[in-house]
C-alpha cells in the first residue's frame, strides 16, 4: 500500500502570502490519480484538485497543483482567508496523506 | 443539484449493530461510485471503502476489510455502510463521497455522520 507523507505538518502564513504544500509517495503514483481536499473544522472535505492538476469547479485559479511519480505539491498564492484549513492529498481509491494544517500566523 | 445526505449521529454501546446511510440525489445514482471515509476525533482521513450501486461491485482498504459492510440500494438511491459488532475505536466521523470510477477523486461529499460507540 503506497504510503503518502505530507509536509510541513503545520504551515503558518499571512494572509497575501504564498503556500507551498508537499506531498510525497513511498512509490510512483500515476500522475492522473493523485488528488487534493480541502477540509475546514466541522465540514466535509472539499475536492480541490483531481488528477494532480485538474483544478476543480469553484476552486480560484490562485490554487495550483503539480508533480508527478513521488512529488507533488499544491500551491496557494496570495492567501485569503478562507483558504485556512487542512489540506490532504489521496491517492485515488487508496490512501491519504496525514494532512497539512494551513493556519493564520 | 447533486446532493449526498447523511443519516443522523448515533450512540451505540460495544458489541451492537449499526448502519449509516447516504442517501443520492440529483444524478444518476447507479452508475458513479459511492466512497465512505472515516475520520476520527481530531486525526486525519482514512480510506474505508467503494461501492458501485449499479451491480454492486465493492472494494475494500485491507485495514477495514472484515470490519464492515458496504451496500447499496438502487431502488431508494442509497448506500450503506454497516458494522455487527461496534468497538469503542469505532467511534468517529464517517463521511461518504461521490466517485464518476472506482479510481477517481471524489467530487461530491456528505456532510458526515457522527458514530459514537460507549458503554
Amino acid at each position: 500500500e503506497v504510503v503518502l507523507t505530507q509536509s510541513p505538518g503545520t504551515l503558518s502564513l499571512s494572509p497575501g502570502e504564498t503556500a507551498t504544500l508537499s506531498c510525497r509517495a513511498s512509490q510512483s503514483v500515476g500522475s492522473h490519480y493523485l488528488a487534493w481536499y480541502q477540509q475546514k473544522p466541522g465540514q466535509a472535505p472539499r475536492l480541490v484538485f483531481s488528477g494532480t492538476s485538474y483544478r476543480a469547479t469553484g476552486i480560484p485559479d490562485r490554487f495550483r497543483a503539480s508533480g508527478s511519480a513521488t512529488d507533488f505539491t499544491l500551491t496557494i498564492n496570495r492567501l485569503e482567508p478562507e483558504d485556512f484549513a487542512v489540506y490532504y492529498c489521496q491517492q485515488y481509491g487508496s490512501t491519504f496523506g496525514q494532512g497539512t494544517k494551513l493556519e493564520i500566523k | 443539484e447533486v446532493q449526498l445526505v447523511q443519516s443522523g449521529a448515533e450512540v451505540k454501546k460495544p458489541g451492537e449493530s449499526l448502519k449509516i446511510s447516504c442517501k443520492g440525489s440529483g444524478y444518476n445514482f447507479a452508475t458513479y461510485w459511492i466512497g465512505w471515509v472515516r475520520q476520527m476525533p481530531g486525526r486525519g482521513l482514512e480510506w474505508v471503502g467503494i461501492i458501485y450501486p449499479h451491480d454492486s461491485e465493492t472494494r475494500y482498504s485491507p485495514s477495514f476489510q472484515g470490519q464492515v459492510t458496504i451496500s447499496a440500494d438502487t431502488s431508494i438511491t442509497t448506500v450503506y455502510l454497516q458494522w455487527d459488532s461496534l468497538k469503542a475505536s469505532d467511534s468517529a466521523m464517517y463521511f461518504c463521497s461521490r466517485h464518476s470510477t472506482s479510481y477517481s477523486s471524489g467530487d461530491y461529499w456528505g456532510q458526515g455522520a457522527l458514530v459514537t460507540v460507549s458503554s
